[in-house]
C-alpha cells in the first residue's frame, strides 16, 4: 500500500525559506504526478503546485515566484521550497499523489488519491 | 482561474437523511470535477472522481452528478462518520481549484 511520510521544519520566521520533503513508499512513483496543497488555519485547500511524471511542473500563480518543486527518484521523495514566508504561510501541507484517469476519447481525468498526513508550519517573528 | 463554489458552506442533517452538496464552477469544466471528505486533523480523502466514479472502498451511499458547470455529491443514509467537511476540486485546467468547503453537521 503507498504511503507518503512528510517532514520538515515547522516553525520559520518571516522572510525565510520553507522546505519540506515527502517520501513515497510501497508502490511505483516515477509513472505519477505528485501534488502539494495547502490549508491555513481554520480555512479551505489550497493548490500549491505539481510536478508530473515527466518532470515538468505547474505552479499555482500566486505562488510562482517564490516556489520550486523538485524530485529526486533515486529516493522516491518530492520536495517544496518557498522562500521568504510571511504569516500568510502558515499552513497544514500536504503533498499528495495525483492519479491519471484515461478514458476514450482524449479525456485525462486527474484526482489526488493518495495524501500525506500533513505538516503543520507556521511562521512568527 | 476557474472558481468553485459551494453551497450550503454549512448544513446540519440527522443520521439516516439523505443530504446534497451542490457545487458550481465559474465555467464549463465538463466532468472533471472531484469529491473530497475530510475530518478535523485529518488529511483529505478522495471519495468520487470524474464527477461520478465512485472511488474504491467507498461506501455507495456516496454518489456523484453532473457535468458543465453544476454538480452534486449525495449522500443517502448517513452514517455518524460521515459528519465531516466536504471540497470539491477542479481538475480541468490549471490550477487546480477547490470549493470553500460544505461541513456537514449533526442536528
Amino acid at each position: 500500500q503507498v504511503q507518503l511520510q512528510q517532514w520538515g521544519a515547522g516553525l520559520l520566521k518571516p522572510s525565510e525559506t520553507l522546505s519540506l520533503t515527502c517520501a513515497v513508499s510501497g508502490g511505483s512513483f516515477s509513472v505519477y504526478s505528485w501534488s502539494w496543497i495547502r490549508q491555513p488555519p481554520g480555512k479551505g485547500l489550497e493548490w500549491i503546485g505539481e510536478i508530473l511524471h515527466s518532470g515538468g511542473t505547474n505552479y499555482n500563480p500566486s505562488l510562482k515566484s517564490r516556489l520550486t518543486i523538485s524530485i529526486d527518484t533515486s529516493k522516491n521523495q518530492i520536495s517544496l521550497k518557498l522562500t521568504s514566508v510571511t504569516a500568510a504561510d502558515t499552513a497544514v501541507y500536504y503533498c499528495a499523489r495525483k492519479q491519471l484517469l484515461v478514458r476514450p476519447v482524449f479525456h485525462y481525468y486527474y484526482y489526488m488519491d493518495v495524501w500525506g498526513r500533513g505538516t503543520t508550519v507556521t511562521v512568527s517573528s | 482561474d476557474i472558481q468553485m463554489t459551494q453551497s450550503p458552506s454549512s448544513l446540519s442533517a440527522s443520521v439516516r437523511d439523505r443530504v446534497t452538496i451542490t457545487c458550481r464552477a465559474s465555467q464549463d469544466i465538463t466532468n472533471y470535477l472531484n469529491w473530497y471528505q475530510q475530518k478535523p486533523g485529518k488529511a483529505p480523502k478522495l471519495l468520487i472522481y470524474a464527477a461520478s466514479s465512485l472511488q474504491s472502498g467507498v461506501p455507495s451511499r456516496f454518489s456523484g452528478s453532473g457535468s458543465g458547470t453544476d454538480f452534486t455529491l449525495t449522500i443517502t443514509s448517513l452514517q455518524p462518520e460521515d459528519f465531516a467537511t466536504y471540497y470539491c476540486q477542479q481538475s480541468h485546467s490549471t490550477p487546480d481549484t477547490f470549493g470553500q468547503g460544505t461541513k456537514l453537521e449533526i442536528k
